[in-house]
């Protein structure tokens, strides 16, 4: 099993440019997350889904948008970038029940210049 | 959302116990008590989780109080791989809408 997997693992974007990060899980997990690490500091909840076509805000949603479409895919998109966006990007997946644990990815190293 | 405080940093001595505190005074009685870590460039790993009782696996032991107000990773001999940042989160079980905060955590350091 490959787990999850995200894509691209680095970006470099110019102010005001759009893309996509991709998360994929192979595990049929219902629920999966979208966080950011800035440096020296902890995860921060971005968007999260609680199952194909359903997505929520976090706690840091502004400037981002997500999708689901697929049970196993969770897009995160930039619209029109921003420094501010620079971080590194994780997704996490798991099932449902509270005693379930989460699965994270590798990151996305995301450069905003 | 039911929070946790930790500690913002700890330190340790290789070969050494390590004790990792964890306050949740607003836990409520079905929130399951999760740790995770984070070592350095890499995404977070799950290390142990509880409800009530305390859990022993081949990474750590937790000791949650008997209020459940509070909570204890142990790691029995803290190496040089220990080091990283270890983060204590509660799944909500009573209205459980998925969202998981995960906060600052405890960045722990391991002298030789």
């Amino acid at each position: 099993n490959a787990g999850v997997t995200q894509t691209p693992k680095f970006r470099v974007l110019k102010t005001g440019q759009s893309m996509t990060l991709l998360c994929a899980q192979d595990m049929n997990h219902e629920y999966m997350y979208w966080y950011r690490q800035d440096p020296g500091m902890g995860l921060r909840l971005i968007h999260y889904s609680v199952g194909e076509g359903t997505t929520a805000k976090g706690e840091v949603p502004d400037g981002y948008n997500v999708s689901r479409l697929k049970k196993q895919n969770f897009l995160l998109g930039l619209e029109s970038a921003a420094p501010s966006q620079t971080s590194v990007y994780f997704c996490a997946s798991s099932y449902v029940p509270v005693n379930e644990k989460l699965f994270f990815g590798s990151g996305t190293q995301l450069s905003v210049l | 959302d039911a929070k946790t405080t930790q500690p913002n940093s700890m330190e340790s001595n290789e070969e050494e116990p390590v004790h990792l505190p964890c306050n949740h005074s607003t836990i409520s009685g079905t929130d399951y008590i999760h740790w995770y870590r984070q070592l350095p460039s890499q995404g977070p790993e799950y290390v142990i989780h509880g409800l009530t009782s305390n859990v022993n696996n081949r990474m750590a032991s937790l000791a949650i109080a008997e209020d459940r107000k509070s909570s204890t990773l142990i790691l029995h001999r803290a190496t040089l791989r220990d080091a990283a940042v270890y983060y204590c989160i509660l799944r909500t079980g009573s209205s459980n809408t998925g969202k998981l905060i995960f906060g600052q955590g405890t960045t722990l350091q391991v002298k030789p």
